[in-house]
């Protein structure tokens, strides 16, 4: 799996929108965009994935750049359970196998009230 | 109700002891696995199993092994308890193997003395 780099915190304003960015420049083309987000003392939760295009659900937007090098996740109107270690895990749907996620360090997201 | 459980939630143990950990899904899953968050809070596969195959992380001591009694459960098992065991143990699961989405549980909170 392709290696990620994000920031390692980041604040935001509770209301406002949360802009968190991965770099995973050695991406493949069979690599999904995947972000999980752990809440203090829980285990971590799935958000959202993504291959080429924009994805969008309850909770989040996913916005991978076109040449798929990066990508940014966007809490719409962050509130204050939504502080937690946001990961980014490029990640292959191979098909066979079991193999595990590859957590990297996240981005700790703090929404400030 | 809960789709992925364990128990204990906390579990404090003497070194030597051998304990376990169970893990049950009620999503109707064919895959479980088992991670370990350090104290350091990174988080790690151990072990991925469906009813085909066993994957093993090879920094896992074989001190832990993995039991499926069937598809919806995956106890973790530890022999002669160690200090560096100290963790948090989470167990997840996913609908096929690979890539899928994987659901964690709440975690199980180890401590060795």
């Amino acid at each position: 799996d392709a290696k990620t780099t994000q920031p390692p915190s980041m604040d935001c304003a509770e209301g406002r929108a949360a802009n968190l960015p991965c770099n995973h420049s050695t991406i493949s083309g069979n690599e999904y965009v995947y972000w999980y987000r752990q809440i203090h003392s829980q285990g971590p939760q799935y958000i959202i994935h993504g291959l080429k295009n924009n994805e969008t659900n309850e909770m989040a937007s996913l916005i991978i750049t076109e040449d798929r090098k990066s990508s940014t996740l966007i809490l719409p109107h962050a509130t204050l359970r939504d502080t937690a270690v946001y990961y980014c895990i490029v990640r292959s749907i191979s098909g066979g196998g079991a193999d595990g996620l590859t957590f990297g360090k996240g981005t700790h997201l703090i929404i400030q009230p | 109700d809960t789709a992925v459980s364990q128990t204990p939630k906390y579990l404090v143990t003497q070194m030597g002891n051998d304990k376990s950990i169970k893990c049950e899904q009620n999503l109707g899953h064919d895959t479980m696995y088992w991670y370990k968050q350090d104290s350091k809070k990174f988080l790690k596969i151990m072990f991925s199993y469906n009813n085909k195959e066993l994957i093993i992380n090879e920094t896992v001591p074989n001190r832990f092994s993995p039991k499926s009694p069937d598809k919806a459960h995956l106890n973790l098992h530890i022999n002669s308890l160690e200090l560096g065991d100290s963790a948090v143990y989470f167990c997840a699961s996913s609908q096929l193997a690979g890539g899928e989405t994987q659901y964690f549980g709440p975690g199980t909170r180890l401590l060795v003395l």
